[in-house]
């Protein structure tokens, strides 16, 4: 499978706790997003790498949650102190240049579920 | 405030029914895509729609691209069961052509 993989597929932790999300793109995918969905909302944008540059982080972005793509190729998106309103579907895709208009690559994404 | 906003947000039909999905927005995209998501899964590219005016058709389904890339419209003919899902419009801004925006989604529900 050459799809993009995300692991865990779901995550249970209490509030206060620190998670940490992985994803892999497609290989030589050079663009990566991290989203968003909570239930019956479309995925709301986190954040984008261009292989290991992020180039931009939405507002919703908190103090809390941080990503990374080290070496241009996986990505982690960790989360501190995790509050219920974490709670979500945390979608990552990858594309080939990131060029406009571009087809995105979903991986199945990690439910996250706060207690 | 959704930037692109879906209408309508759920939908139940028969089998064999006609139906049709619009994306709104006040705002100009360079392009927009419709992508289809089944539960517990990422959502799937279904087309790309880049020029003002343009109809795409993909076996029963046919998508629009309004004249000012201000709006889109997916249209299903016969819908079936296998067509059930959560129908999401995204679009490439002009103004930040580095990500893609999605819609709230409509989430389309088809009885045998």
């Amino acid at each position: 499978d050459t799809g993009v993989s995300q692991d865990p597929r779901h995550k249970i932790t209490k509030r206060g706790q620190n998670v940490t999300f992985r994803c892999d793109p497609i290989s030589e995918h050079n663009r990566l997003y991290w989203y968003r969905q909570t239930l019956g909302q479309g995925p709301e944008f986190l954040t984008y790498f261009q292989n290991e540059a992020q180039l931009e982080k939405s507002r919703l972005l908190s103090d809390r949650f941080s990503a990374e793509r080290p070496k241009g190729s996986f990505s982690t998106l960790e989360i501190q102190r995790t509050e219920q309103g974490d709670s979500a579907m945390y979608l990552c895709a990858s594309s080939p240049r990131g060029l406009l208009g571009e087809k995105l690559f979903f991986g199945s994404g990690t439910q996250l579920s706060v207690l | 405030t959704q930037l692109l906003e879906q209408s309508p947000q759920f939908l139940s039909i028969q089998e064999g029914e006609n139906l049709t999905v619009y994306c709104n927005s006040s705002s100009v995209f360079s392009s927009l895509q419709w992508y289809r998501q089944e539960p517990g899964e990422g959502p799937v590219l279904l087309v790309t729609v880049v020029t003002g005016g343009e109809v795409k058709k993909l076996k029963r389904l046919t998508f629009q691209f309004g004249d000012a890339r201000k709006d889109s419209s997916l249209h299903i003919t016969a819908a079936q069961p296998g067509d059930t899902g959560l129908y999401l419009c995204a679009g490439w801004l002009y103004s930040s052509a580095s990500k893609i925006i999605f819609g709230s989604g409509t989430r389309l529900s088809i009885r045998p």
